[in-house]
C-alpha cells in the first residue's frame, strides 16, 4: 500500500483569494500523479494527468505542477470562487500499482 | 452520454443479507473498477479488471465477490453483508489498465448503509 498524503486536509477562504494545496508520493516507480474535483453528492471529475517531471497543467484559473524528484505535486487556484467549492483528491501510479487516491483537500470558499 | 452507470444508488441491508451493486459503462473502457468511500479515508479499491475476463484484489477485498460479465458490466457482490461494509461505493472505468496512468472515470456512487 503506497502512501499518498495530502494537505491540509480542509481549508476555508474568501472568494477572491488564490490557494494551494499539496500531494506527496512516493519518488520512485513513478508514472503519473492525477488530479480529481469531487463535488459533494456527485462523483470525482478528472482534473489533471501529468507524467513526466516539471509537467504544468493548466485549466481556467485552476493549474498544478509536478516534481516527480522529491515526490510532490501542487495544485493552485487562483481568484477562488464559490463553485470551486469541493474536494480535490490526488492519485498517484506506479509503474507497477494500482493508482492510489490521497484523502483528499476539502476546499470551501466562502462569498 | 451516460458514462459509468451504477445500481441502485441507495440500499439498506440486514447484516447477513447479501446483494449485488450494478455497473455498466458505455466507454468501451478495457479497465474497471470498484472502490469504497469511508469518512476521513481516501478511495480505496475493492477489486478491479484490467481486461475483459480478468479480476484482481485491491487493498480491501474481503467480504467481496466481483464478476466482468462483459467489456461493458463489472459487478460487485456482498455474500453476507456487515456493517462495517456500510460505505459509497464507486464504480470507475478507464482506457487502459490501472497502471497505465490514464484517466479513471467515476460512477455517481451507491450509498449502502447495513443494519
Amino acid at each position: 500500500i503506497l502512501n499518498v498524503e495530502q494537505s491540509p486536509q480542509s481549508l476555508h477562504v474568501q472568494e477572491g483569494d488564490s490557494t494551494n494545496f499539496t500531494c506527496s508520493f512516493p519518488s520512485s516507480n513513478f508514472y503519473a500523479l492525477h488530479w480529481y474535483r469531487w463535488e459533494t453528492a456527485k462523483s470525482p471529475e478528472a482534473l489533471f494527468v501529468m507524467t513526466l517531471n516539471g509537467d504544468e497543467k493548466k485549466k481556467g484559473q485552476i493549474s498544478a505542477t509536478l516534481n516527480t524528484k522529491e515526490g510532490y505535486s501542487y495544485l493552485y487556484i487562483k481568484g477562488s470562487q464559490p463553485e470551486d467549492s469541493a474536494t480535490y483528491l490526488c492519485a498517484f501510479s506506479g509503474g507497477s500499482y494500482i493508482p492510489t487516491f490521497g484523502r483528499g483537500t476539502s476546499l470551501i470558499v466562502h462569498p | 452520454n451516460a458514462g459509468v452507470t451504477q445500481t441502485p444508488k441507495f440500499q439498506v441491508l440486514k447484516t447477513g443479507q447479501s446483494m449485488t451493486l450494478q455497473c455498466a459503462q458505455d466507454m468501451n473502457h478495457n479497465s474497471m473498477y470498484w472502490y469504497r468511500q469511508d469518512p476521513g479515508m481516501g478511495l480505496r479499491l475493492i477489486y478491479y479488471s484490467a481486461s475483459e475476463g480478468t479480476t484482481d484484489k485491491g487493498e480491501v477485498p474481503n467480504g467481496y465477490n466481483v464478476s466482468r460479465l462483459n467489456k461493458r458490466e463489472f459487478s460487485l457482490r456482498l455474500e453476507s453483508a456487515a456493517p462495517s461494509q456500510t460505505s459509497v461505493y464507486f464504480c470507475a472505468s478507464s482506457v487502459q489498465g490501472p497502471s497505465s496512468g490514464n484517466t479513471i472515470y467515476f460512477g455517481e456512487g451507491s450509498w449502502l448503509t447495513v443494519v
